[in-house]
């Protein structure tokens, strides 16, 4: 049974460029909710992707968006990237429940030089 | 604000050690919980959640959590510690009043264990 899993590993970006992150969602999930982890910090709620709408946003600039196929497989846009955007960007995967655990994949590691 | 706190950032043991990591959150409301694990150079793993029922609940790898209504607290425990535990812990919850899907993390607790 497949984890979810993202793509790429690791991603090297200058400022004003546009990154496009990609996530697999574990297998029986249709929820994918994508979160920013800076370096030493706890994870922060960007969004969160069900039956192909945003179904919930968390404090990030409208650079920040997303999308979600039908296969509930997610894509995350950042636009005009900026230094602050360096973060480990981390997908989760979920069952649309209210008692549904969140399951992380490994994240990509976004630099923004 | 909706917030989650755990008060120990750094927490150096000896292997075979006790371990309790403390979390409390600030929501009157139902909530459920989490504990997250992060070993060095790898993803988020799930170690236990809480949902509803016998407030004590028994995740991967020996550990537990206890939940306690009335403290607003989710302490995550472990009777003796392994230099295998060394990670960083998440507790996490939802279930604000923001709904179900945004998990809120407190600041993460930095475990070593010395053999």
């Amino acid at each position: 049974d497949a984890g979810v899993t993202q793509s790429p590993t690791h991603l090297i970006k200058t400022r004003g460029q546009q990154v496009t992150l990609r996530c697999s969602p574990k297998s029986g999930h249709d929820t994918v909710s994508w979160y920013q982890q800076a370096l030493g910090q706890e994870p922060q709620f960007i969004f969160q992707y069900y039956e192909e709408e945003e179904r919930q946003r968390g404090n990030f600039p409208d650079r920040f968006s997303g999308h979600q196929f039908p296969n509930y497989s997610s894509e995350l846009n950042v636009n005009a990237l900026l230094l602050g955007d360096s973060a480990l960007y981390l997908c989760a995967s979920s069952p649309g429940t209210e008692r549904g655990a969140q399951y992380f994949g490994p994240g990509t590691r976004l630099l923004v030089l | 604000a909706q917030s989650v706190s755990q008060h120990n950032h750094h927490v150096i043991l000896s292997e075979a050690a006790s371990l309790e990591l403390g979390c409390n959150y600030s929501y009157g409301g139902t909530v459920n919980l989490f504990w997250y694990v992060q070993y060095p150079g790898q993803h988020l793993q799930l170690l236990l959640k809480y949902f509803s029922g016998d407030p004590l609940v028994k995740g991967i790898k020996g550990f537990e959590a206890e939940f306690i209504k009335s403290k607003f607290s989710f302490n995550l425990r472990k009777p003796s510690v392994q230099w295998s535990d060394t990670a960083e812990y998440f507790c996490a919850v939802n279930g604000f009043s923001g709904g179900y899907n945004k998990l809120i993390f407190g600041a993460g607790t930095r475990l070593a264990v010395h053999p």
